[in-house]
């Protein structure tokens, strides 16, 4: 079946603009997670949905920083009045579920959204 | 908290010959170890995730990777290297209750003829 699909593939704008990164999971799958992946960082973990429960914002690094999930299914993220450090691929990841009973469900990531603020 | 160090950015290795990518992991939690591959360009692809089951764990293009609660380790490894497997590598924990996931900061295996 289809994978995790992300839209834009590559995006360039001037700093200071917004932006809108989209994430069409894998259908079926319950959670969902967005990452972003620098040079300087590496990868790292930005946000994560699971079902109608409240979101773990725990990695978003600034308030300019939001996601939202519509439906239980695609998700947008946005960045308010961009910076340059802001750079990065941005990726998405979907599971089939939380993992209850602590196990690990594998993430399929999506192929990112390349994002270069100017 | 839960940590994770690859302890090589860059491995050469000539096809046809063993592939060693170590990583070490930090976790108050029995953890869930993953190997992630990214090829350029693309996405990232799961090679293989230990979950508590057996401590050597088999994943895709021959890869493999052992679990060593003494060592703290989760080393990957393949016998014999092929071309198509240059690319990025990345180990990656989580556990304790904590969906995401966490990752190291990569290894780039190079392939050479």
């Amino acid at each position: 079946g289809a994978g995790v699909s992300q839209s834009p593939s590559n995006k360039v704008t001037e700093k200071g603009k917004d932006v809108e990164l989209r994430c069409d999971p894998i259908s079926g799958h319950t959670a969902l997670y967005w990452y972003r992946q620098s040079l300087g960082q590496g990868l790292e973990f930005l946000i994560y949905f699971q079902g109608n429960s409240a979101p773990d914002k725990s990695g978003l690094p600034s308030d300019r920083f939001s996601a939202e999930r519509t439906g239980g299914s695609v998700s947008t993220l946005t960045i308010q009045r961009t910076q340059q450090e802001d750079s990065a691929v941005y990726l998405c990841a979907s599971s089939p579920s939380s993992g209850r009973g602590g196990r690990q469900e594998t993430q399929y990531f999506g192929p990112g959204t390349r994002l270069l603020v100017l | 908290a839960q940590s994770v160090t690859q302890l090589d950015s860059h491995v050469s290795v000539s096809e046809g010959t063993p592939v060693l990518l170590r990583c070490n992991y930090s976790s108050s939690y029995s953890p869930s170890l993953f190997w992630y591959v990214q090829h350029p360009n693309k996405g990232l692809q799961l090679l293989l995730k230990y979950t508590s089951a057996a401590t050597l764990v088999k994943g895709i293009n021959g890869f493999e990777a052992e679990f060593k609660k003494s060592e703290t380790s989760f080393h990957l490894t393949k016998p014999s290297a092929h071309m198509s497997d240059a690319a990025e590598y990345f180990c990656v924990v989580t556990g304790g209750g904590r969906r995401a996931l966490t990752f190291g900061s990569g290894t780039r295996l190079q392939v050479q003829p």
